[in-house]
C-alpha cells in the first residue's frame, strides 16, 4: 500500500530534550515536506526536500532541522524543544513536478513540550 | 495580506443542497491548486487538483479556477453528512501556501 507513515503518533516531552520525529514514504517520490499545524494559523511549511541532500527552509524553519541521506526517508529534528514548538506535525511527499506536486500527508504526530 | 485566504466560515448546508467554498490568492505566478479535506484529528486527504483556467470536475465536487482574478472555488453539490469537514485550499507549486481552511457542516 502506497503511503507516507510518520512515528511516533503522539509524543510528550520536555523542554530541551533533543526528540526526532521519522517520516518514511514507500512511493519514490522525490519530494518530502514537513508541515505544522496550530488552530487558527492552518498549516505551515517548515522544511521541504527536493530530493537526497537537497533541503530547504519552508516559512517556519526556527528550531527544526531536517535531513535527506536516503530518498524514502525525511527525519524532522528539534534540538531543543520548547513549548512554543507544541503542535500537529504532517509530512507530506510528492514526485515533485512543479506543475504536478499532488502531495500526500502522513497521519500525523501529536507533540507536546511542557 | 495573507498569501491564500478562504472564507471563514462555518459553513452550514442541508444534506442534498451545494456547499460552495472560495479561496483568493496573492501570488499571481501560482500554478498549482488542491483542495484538501480534513477530518477532525485526521491529515489532510487530497480531493481536487486544477491548473488551468475553468472548471473541473470529479464525483461530486467540482472545483474552478481564475487565474486572472486570483480566485480558486470548490462546490460540493448533493451534500452528505459524510462531507463534514474542514477543507483547505492550497497553492503553489514545491512550496505550498494553505489556507486556514472553511469547516463545513452538513446537516441530516
Amino acid at each position: 500500500e502506497a503511503q507516507v507513515t510518520q512515528n511516533p503518533r503522539y509524543l510528550i516531552t520536555v523542554t530541551g530534550k533533543k526528540l526526532t520525529v521519522t517520516c518514511s514514504q514507500n512511493m519514490n517520490h522525490e519530494y518530502m515536506s514537513w508541515y505544522r499545524q496550530d488552530p487558527g494559523l492552518g498549516l505551515r511549511q517548515i522544511y521541504y526536500s527536493m530530493n537526497v541532500e537537497v533541503t530547504d527552509k519552508g516559512d517556519v524553519p526556527e528550531g527544526y532541522k531536517v535531513s535527506r541521506k536516503e530518498k524514502r526517508n525525511f527525519p524532522l529534528i528539534l534540538e531543543s524543544p520548547s513549548p512554543n514548538q507544541t503542535s500537529l506535525y504532517f509530512c507530506a511527499s510528492s514526485f515533485g513536478l512543479a506543475e504536478r506536486n499532488e502531495q500526500f500527508f502522513g497521519p500525523g504526530t501529536r507533540l507536546t513540550v511542557l | 495580506q495573507k498569501e491564500v485566504e478562504q472564507n471563514s466560515g462555518p459553513l452550514s448546508v442541508p444534506e442534498g443542497a451545494i456547499a460552495s467554498l472560495n479561496c483568493t490568492y496573492s501570488d499571481r505566478g501560482s500554478q498549482s491548486f488542491f483542495w484538501y479535506r480534513q477530518y477532525s484529528g485526521k491529515s489532510p486527504e487530497l480531493i481536487m487538483s486544477i491548473y488551468s483556467n475553468g472548471d473541473k470536475e470529479d464525483g461530486r465536487f467540482t472545483a474552478q479556477l481564475n487565474k486572472a482574478s486570483q480566485y480558486v472555488s470548490l462546490l460540493i453539490r448533493d451534500s452528505q453528512p459524510s462531507d463534514s469537514a474542514t477543507y483547505l485550499c492550497a497553492v503553489g507549486s514545491h512550496k505550498l501556501s494553505f489556507g486556514a481552511g472553511t469547516t463545513v457542516t452538513v446537516r441530516a
